[in-house]
């Protein structure tokens, strides 16, 4: 059984501050995918990052990082200088290679105040 | 880019009423998926489709729900007697099958009275 955890539900922050978002895993397959989408006020679903469970090197997207720790089933994802435009329900997601499908964190709302 | 879409953006029925949400995957890709979202809750997943038929489907995926590739481009997702607590956002996605990621179209808000 997959199960995706995001305990944050909620993280107001001041622009310019970084934020972290928590994601925990647990899945008994070896082979997986974690992804993080964005889901603006707008509704829509963005893809943000993806990594795959054999590929723990950590990097650095513009104002996006990720921390990717097998050992710990954890997959956190940070924004860097946080604008108003970051404002969303940001979710983690996990797939296995078996299936495919994805399963869903709960989300976490993550508001930028100017 | 190419990218999914689905139609309508927003559909309003009646209690009881069938419905046909539409999606166009992206061209190349094999595998579709149809998930659900409850308004404030997370994204659930109900189908999987690939080669003309479903791969898995979730327990909220009855027989009330079917899905078809209908022609070479369009995906649906028919809902047979609409319920009040099929109220939610519809989002389509296809997936690449070299990364593996999935594309999610816009979504379809279906709102049922």
């Amino acid at each position: 059984a997959q199960k995706v955890t995001q305990a944050q539900t909620e993280i107001s922050v001041v622009e310019k501050e970084d934020v972290t978002l928590d994601c925990v895993y647990e899945t008994r397959d070896t082979t997986y995918y974690l992804f993080w989408y964005k889901q603006p006020p707008s509704g829509e679903l963005v893809f943000l990052i993806r990594r795959n469970s054999f590929d723990e090197q950590n990097e650095i997207s513009g104002r996006y990082s990720w921390n990717f720790q097998k050992s710990t089933s954890s997959f956190n994802f940070t924004i860097t200088a946080s604008q108003v435009v970051d404002s969303a329900v940001y979710f983690c997601a996990l797939s296995e290679a078996s299936d495919y499908k994805l399963s869903f964190g709960a989300g976490t709302t993550v508001t930028v105040r100017a | 880019e190419p990218e999914v879409t689905q139609t309508p953006s927003h559909q309003v029925t009646q209690m009881g009423q069938e419905v046909i949400l539409r999606c166009v995957p992206i061209s190349n890709h094999l595998y579709f998926y149809w998930y659900r979202q409850i308004l404030g809750q997370k994204v659930e997943f109900l189908v999987s489709f690939y080669n003309n038929e479903i791969s898995e489907k979730s327990e909220i995926f009855d027989d009330q729900f079917s899905v078809e590739r209908p022609d070479g481009s369009n995906f649906t997702l028919k809902i047979r007697s609409t319920k009040l607590e099929d109220s939610a956002m519809y989002f389509c996605a296809s997936r690449d099958p070299t990364y593996n990621e999935q594309f999610f179209g816009p979504g379809t808000r279906l709102t049922v009275l």
